[in-house]
């Protein structure tokens, strides 16, 4: 099982760009890393998915290094409603283990 | 809008009582998900079905079990229900049961067990 991990919590101010890392030391070679955010009494939502390099879309960047140990969530210019827990999955292919934890994830506040 | 539809929403009843939830799979995904997410926890995995057949098992609890029925609905079944097993619980689906597909989760049902 692919484990992560990344930070409990984060505090930003509204406009500055949130920067989540999550470290996978033991990434398999056709593992992708994927990203759900939850706001309180929702079901997790997709964010962004990635293999390498750089993914992004309407929502964040997902940035990958070459060596695939680490990754970040960068979402830019965030609001109140940005507030929110983030989690970050590897996938395994190894096993169908990835989707049975998300973890504690990373609670993002965001202030005024 | 995810298209997975949980029913009910809101559930109230008391300990040693038992309860079904209702999960309908956005149309054409074959894979339904159970995670259970208590106060301060994270989401805890249940079980996983995959075109009718169970595919994977987390920490259920032997009080609880699901199935999934030929339309590909799932129903996730608590017995015996104990004043911790009041939660949050979200169902998800996806089209197949590949390691890097996306879920889709429903909106959950809120299980309150007095």
């Amino acid at each position: 099982l692919a484990k992560t991990t990344q930070p409990i919590s984060m505090d930003s101010y509204e406009g500055q760009e949130v920067n989540i890392t999550c470290s996978h030391n033991n990434i398999a070679t056709n593992d992708y890393i994927t990203w759900y955010q939850q706001f309180p009494s929702q079901g997790p939502r997709f964010i962004i998915q990635g293999y390498k390099t750089k993914v992004t879309n309407e929502v964040a960047s997902l940035f990958i290094p070459a060596d695939r140990k680490s990754s970040t969530l960068s979402l830019p210019r965030v609001s109140l409603s940005d507030t929110a827990v983030y989690y970050c999955l590897v996938g395994d292919s190894r096993s169908n283990d990835y989707k049975l934890s998300f973890g504690a994830g990373t609670t993002v506040t965001v202030r005024a | 809008d995810s298209g997975v539809t949980q029913t009910p929403k809101h559930l109230i009843t008391a300990t040693g009582q038992r309860v079904t939830l209702r999960c309908s799979p956005r149309s054409g995904d074959l894979s339904v998900y159970w995670y259970q997410q208590s106060l301060d926890q994270g989401l805890q995995f249940l079980i996983q079905y995959y075109n009718g057949e169970e595919r994977a098992k987390g920490n259920i609890l032997e009080r609880f079990s699901a199935q999934q029925f030929p339309d590909l609905h799932s129903e996730l079944n608590l017995s015996s229900l104990e004043l911790g097993d009041s939660a949050l619980y979200f169902c998800a689906s996806s089209a197949q049961d590949r390691s890097n597909e996306k879920l889709f989760f429903g909106s959950g049902t809120q299980l309150s067990v007095l």
